[in-house]
């Protein structure tokens, strides 16, 4: 089955540390997107890639580093200078030329304790 | 700047009674307008795409439509099933994918 996974689907930080969100996706998608969602709120772009070894700031990006060493992985790493990461986080993947829809995984919720 | 608003925050209709959502956007060199339906804690499920003013598309009770600056998702005669946040995106001509902070769309029996 062709998709894309997030794991895990919540996740604990205490404050200070680093924490890393897991994308995957098999449908050969070139471009691949991060995104947070606070309560009641639209997506809001931290990062995105169009190709491997390549990634550009969204409007979010403090406090965020991705990396993308292959095509099927984009994973997102919330460091300890994101000083309000209690949110929703959401990873997208679609083909590279921008005019072809994304597809979502279900999502990993990370909270602050 | 991309700049994607849409309108209204909120909608509470009865079963049955049509409306229509909006979703006003400026961009450099669109390249595409995606819908979105939206349940609690789930990720997105993608609805439609449009790619030039006049294009419209359809599916089941909703229906998506396009102009240069601005898109409508038509819900006819709707049922309590499309309660959902509704999300407008676009992308543009750097392959950025900009959405909107959705319309919460609640349909009572």
């Amino acid at each position: 089955d062709g998709g894309i996974t997030q794991s895990p689907k919540y996740l604990f930080r205490k404050e200070g540390q680093n924490v890393t969100l897991s994308c995957e996706q098999n449908l050969n998608h070139d471009a691949m997107y991060w995104y947070r969602q606070d309560p009641g709120q639209g997506l809001r772009l931290i990062y995105y890639s169009q190709i491997v070894n390549d990634f550009q700031k969204g409007d979010i990006a403090e406090g965020y580093s991705v990396s993308r060493e292959k095509k099927e992985s984009f994973p997102l790493t919330v460091t300890s200078a994101q000083k309000n990461p209690t949110a929703f986080y959401l990873c997208a993947s679609s083909m590279f030329e921008g005019n072809t829809e994304a597809f979502f995984g279900q999502g990993t919720r990370l909270t602050v304790v | 700047e991309d700049q994607v608003t849409q309108s209204p925050e909120a909608l509470r209709l009865q079963e049955g009674e049509s409306s229509s959502l909006n979703c006003s956007y400026t961009v450099s060199g669109l390249r595409g307008l995606f819908w979105y339906r939206q349940d609690p804690g789930k990720g997105p499920e993608f609805l439609f795409t449009l790619y030039s003013a006049g294009e419209e598309k359809e599916k089941e009770r909703l229906k998506a439509t396009l102009t240069k600056k601005e898109s409508f998702l038509h819900i006819t005669a709707p049922k309590p099933e499309d309660s959902a946040t509704y999300l407008c995106a676009v992308s543009d001509s750097w392959g950025k994918l900009q959405f909107g902070a959705g319309t919460q769309v609640v349909v009572t029996p």
